[in-house]
């Protein structure tokens, strides 16, 4: 089955500076990536997704991007805000009933 | 707007009791799915539904059972707690086929003792 690896497991940036986070899929039939951003004592929210027939997208200070042939996907954070603290997680779909599997999480914490 | 609610957030149990979880959406979804998280382990999916009485094992089904009688109800139940199942349990629903948004509720930590 599909395994999603996310690294790193925890960063720390300075407020302003960028911050990206990784993931690697093993499934070649996965179409469907997205990022969720669980805030503490919060539950986890859809921030960004994006689609295999797309290789970037782009929303305000967030974007993703896509290497099918490497099977890896990435987040962009751009002039980071303490309030972009938190954990966040990313995840595959194959379309199977809509299931996702997710990466391990990253701590992410800014710095003012 | 979505709304996913679980029963409790805060449970504690002793080992060896049966214990039910449920969860409820207000949004017609087809798709429900349950999970549990653990630091470093991210989100395990335990099982997930796609239709009324249908469900699909995840990828750590063992102790666990689910059950989906109405469209709008998924309940996970725990046939005899055991310790190393305290963790935070989270619900979660999406519309029909794949590539959608999933929408969480609040969660469950459950603590067996």
């Amino acid at each position: 089955g599909e395994n999603v690896e996310q690294h790193p497991s925890t960063l720390s940036v300075q407020e302003g500076d960028s911050a990206v986070i990784k993931c690697t899929y093993s499934d070649s039939a996965s179409n469907y990536f997205p990022w969720y951003k669980q805030e503490l004592g919060k539950r986890p929210q859809l921030i960004i997704d994006i689609r295999s027939n797309v290789g970037e997208k782009k929303d305000q200070r967030i974007a993703v991007t896509l290497n099918k042939t490497a099977k890896h996907f990435s987040l962009h954070i751009t002039e980071t805000q303490p309030e972009d603290s938190a954990v966040y997680f990313c995840a595959a779909s194959t379309n199977q009933g809509g299931k996702l599997i997710f990466g391990q999480g990253t701590e992410l914490s800014v710095k003012p | 707007d979505v709304k996913v609610t679980q029963s409790s957030r805060y449970l504690v149990k002793r080992t060896g009791e049966k214990v039910f979880l449920e969860c409820v959406q207000d949004m017609d979804h087809e798709n429900m799915f349950w999970y549990r998280q653990d630091p470093g382990l991210g989100l395990r999916l335990i099982y997930f539904s796609y239709d009324v009485k249908m469900k699909e094992k995840g990828d750590i089904p063992e102790g666990y059972s689910v059950s989906r009688e109405k469209k709008e109800r998924f309940s996970l139940i725990l046939e005899s707690a055991s310790t190393n199942q305290t963790s935070m349990y989270l619900c979660a629903s999406s519309l029909s086929g794949g590539g959608g948004e999933q929408y969480f509720g609040p969660g469950t930590r459950l603590t067996v003792t």
